[in-house]
C-alpha cells in the first residue's frame, strides 16, 4: 500500500459530461502529481501541485483543470468529456525539496466516457 | 519526452537474477535515475533510485556507470509477481516523472 488513495477506483460516464476525481496523498507530502494512462499514450503527466499551488504542467487539456486543498487533497476536474479520454488516471505524492524524494502513487481511477 | 533508453522487453527464468540496461547519456549533474514498476494496471510502484553511487535495498541493486550514462537494475531472484514493465527515468528530485515506454519483464518457471 503506497499511502496514495484515489477515489473512485471506476468511473462511467457520457461524452459531454463532467467527473471530479478524487487524491488523497501520502502523510506529510506536500506534492500532488495527476498522471493519465490511455492504451496508446502510455503515462503522461498532467499537472503538479505543491502545497495548494501550481507547480508545473504538462499535457494537460483546457478542458482539464485541478486543484489542491488546505488538507492537501487534490481533485482532477474533467468537463466536456470525450470518448478519447477513457483512460486511467493517477495520482501521486511526495515529499518535495528533499533528495529522497520519490513519488508514490495511488492505484488510479478507471474512467470509461461512452 | 523521455530521455532514458531502455529494451521494450526481456525475458527471465524464475529464480535467475534479472538484469534490465538503462541509458541516459544525456544526464545532468543533478539528476536522479528511478526505477519504477508497474503490474499490469496497478499504479507504478517506486524501487529504487540513485545518484552515482551503487545502491541496494529490499526490492533490487542499482548500479550507476562512473561517467554514469548507463546504469542497470538488477532483481536477485526473479519471482513471477516481478513481471511487469519497469521504467527507468532520469529526474531532480521533487519534480515529475516524465515516463518513456519501459522494459515489459516475463518471468517464467
Amino acid at each position: 500500500d503506497s499511502g496514495v488513495t484515489q477515489t473512485p477506483k471506476h468511473l462511467i460516464t457520457a461524452t459531454g459530461q463532467r467527473v471530479t476525481l478524487r487524491c488523497s496523498p501520502r502523510s506529510g507530502d506536500l506534492s500532488v502529481y495527476w498522471y493519465q494512462q490511455s492504451l496508446d499514450q502510455g503515462l503522461q503527466f498532467l499537472i503538479q501541485y505543491y502545497n495548494g499551488e501550481e507547480r508545473a504542467k504538462g499535457n494537460i487539456l483546457e478542458r482539464f483543470s485541478a486543484q489542491q486543498f488546505p488538507d492537501l487533497h487534490s481533485e482532477l476536474n474533467l468537463s466536456s468529456l470525450e470518448l478519447g479520454d477513457s483512460a486511467l488516471y493517477f495520482c501521486a505524492s511526495s515529499v518535495e525539496g528533499h533528495y529522497n524524494s520519490p513519488l508514490h502513487f495511488g492505484n488510479g481511477t478507471r474512467l470509461t466516457v461512452t | 519526452d523521455a530521455k532514458t533508453t531502455q529494451p521494450p522487453s526481456m525475458d527471465c527464468a524464475e529464480g535467475r537474477a534479472a538484469n534490465l540496461p538503462c541509458n541516459h547519456s544525456t544526464i545532468s549533474g543533478n539528476e536522479y535515475v528511478y526505477w519504477y514498476r508497474q503490474i499490469h494496471s496497478q499504479g507504478p510502484q517506486y524501487i529504487i533510485h540513485g545518484l552515482k553511487n551503487n545502491e541496494t535495498n529490499e526490492m533490487a541493486s542499482l548500479i550507476i556507470t562512473e561517467d554514469r550514462k548507463s546504469s542497470t537494475l538488477i532483481l536477485p531472484h526473479a519471482t513471477l509477481r516481478d513481471t511487469a514493465v519497469y521504467y527507468c527515468i532520469e529526474n531532480q528530485a521533487g519534480t515529475a516523472l516524465i515516463f518513456g515506454k519501459g522494459t515489459t519483464l516475463s518471468v517464467s518457471s
